[in-house]
């Protein structure tokens, strides 16, 4: 079993929906959660960055941590067509000295 | 602000010739520094990962190295590259001060071996 779970989609919503992207994971002992966004042939970039339990809003993103379940969610609203990427969920369990786990990312299309 | 700098951005490389990528850090100093690979379509998987000048942690047995000959700079190699070494490269750095930050990746290479 892969210590993140992330489903390869592709995901394709239209323009304007809400967008929930979603890992599980099998570590109780990650404490720092994170989301990134990759666009084609570039590298990954930092968008969300949570610690523990609890939600985490940035414009129209939320990120959503739920460590009794192992599950986070990144909930995208008025979704654009910038946003379509592939976005990974990481986690870790320290903040600095630890190694980040990554997910295998979830490739979201938003239709205009 | 901190920056890192990954070179070159695309590469084509025969079966058999050797392989070096350089990944510069500006702007902090002691950082964490990793090599990641990313095969199309599919995840990221870390190659190396270094704590300080010198020291080197090798996450996958293989038929590359890594090197750290200065703080802030990270270099991948290989004596002779193989086909199945084609791949988006990624370098990454991580602030070892403590503070609430994952880690920033540079633009990558794109190596084809052919």
């Amino acid at each position: 079993q892969k210590e993140v779970e992330q489903d390869p989609g592709p995901l394709s919503v239209p323009e304007g929906a809400i967008v929930s992207l979603n890992c599980t994971y099998s570590n109780s002992a990650f404490q720092y959660f994170m989301w990134y966004r990759q666009y084609s042939r570039k590298g990954p970039e930092l968008l969300m960055y949570t610690y523990s339990s609890g939600n985490k809003e940035d414009g129209r993103f939320t990120a959503q941590v739920d460590k009794s379940s192992k599950y986070i969610s990144l909930f995208i609203r008025d979704s654009q067509p910038s946003d379509s990427a592939t976005y990974l969920c990481a986690m870790s369990m320290y903040s600095s000295a630890s190694k980040i786990i990554f997910g295998s990312g979830t490739r979201l299309s938003i239709r205009p | 602000s901190q920056t890192i700098h990954q070179w070159p951005a695309t590469l084509v490389q025969p079966v058999g010739s050797p392989l070096s990528l350089e990944c510069t850090v500006e702007g902090t100093s002691n950082p964490n520094l990793y090599w990641y690979r990313q095969a199309a379509g599919r995840g990221l998987q870390l190659l190396f990962y270094s704590v300080g000048i010198g020291q080197i942690s090798s996450e996958v047995p293989q038929n590359l190295s890594a090197s750290r000959p200065q703080d802030r700079q990270f270099i991948l190699s290989s004596k002779k590259l193989l086909l199945s070494d084609s791949g988006f490269y990624l370098c990454a750095w991580r602030d070892t001060g403590g503070g609430e930050y994952g880690y920033t990746f540079g633009s990558g290479t794109w190596l084809t071996v052919v």
